[in-house]
């Protein structure tokens, strides 16, 4: 069963475009929702989180949309670089069940010159 | 910033030989360290859950005396991939959770296992 449905797999942005990256999970349970960003070859890196308490979050470029009724979080990156493409992975913690990370399917983003 | 590092990042070894996999976390302790594997093109997958000075938890389909995990301190973490076969081939990633940093879990650069 699969916790935390991530879309799209892929996506292609011209330079200068929005990437939107979409999550919806199921579990009621999850308090603490991270996003991820892996380049070919290694492991992943924090960019940004938020916990169900707010609405939005912004860090620079990148802002998470969350929507607790729906069970839904984005992620956005404005004016987006070709040294953002990479493999985006949504998550969400259960902090009451061992802080362990179910991770999205991952979403390649291609950002194009 | 914290730093999590794993040794060694590639590893290629014959069928049937074990492999150790080491993740230390640098300038924090981890109470709690995390393993994943992780195929081409997909997500990562939790292998076990590693406490310091206690044995793993393992999920779920994921063999115990195949993948043995040592937390011996509060830096550093082991895996060892026993008599390795090639579809263990995969690139194994640690992360660490600071103690003092709430939720937050940084991850290790992985290592890339090749099973001939």
């Amino acid at each position: 069963q699969q916790q935390v449905k991530q879309s799209p797999q892929s996506l292609i942005v011209q330079k200068g475009g929005i990437s939107i990256i979409n999550c919806a999970y199921e579990n009621t349970a999850f308090d603490y929702f991270p996003w991820y960003q892996q380049f070919p070859g290694k492991g992943p890196a924090l960019l940004i989180a938020i916990r169900p308490d707010v609405s939005e979050k912004k860090e620079g470029r990148f802002t998470i949309s969350f929507n607790k009724s729906a069970k839904q979080f984005s992620l956005h990156i404005m004016d987006s670089q070709p040294g953002d493409s990479a493999t985006y992975f949504c998550a969400a913690v259960n902090n009451n069940a061992g802080n362990m990370l179910t991770f999205g399917g991952g979403t390649r983003l291609m950002v194009k010159p | 910033g914290a730093v999590v590092s794993q040794h060694p990042s590639r590893v290629i070894c014959k069928s049937g030989t074990s492999v150790k996999i080491e993740c230390r976390s640098l300038d924090f302790q981890a109470t709690t360290m995390f393993w994943y594997r992780q195929f081409p093109k997909q997500s990562l997958m939790l292998m076990a859950t590693s406490n310091e000075g206690s044995k793993a938890t393992y999920e779920q389909g994921v063999e115990k005396d195949k993948f043995l995990i040592n937390h011996a301190s509060l830096t550093l973490s082991t895996l060892t991939v026993t008599s390795a076969h090639p579809e263990d081939s995969s690139f194994y990633i640690c992360s660490a959770e600071d103690r003092f940093s709430y939720n937050e879990q940084f991850f290790g650069p992985g290592t890339r296992l090749t099973v001939l």
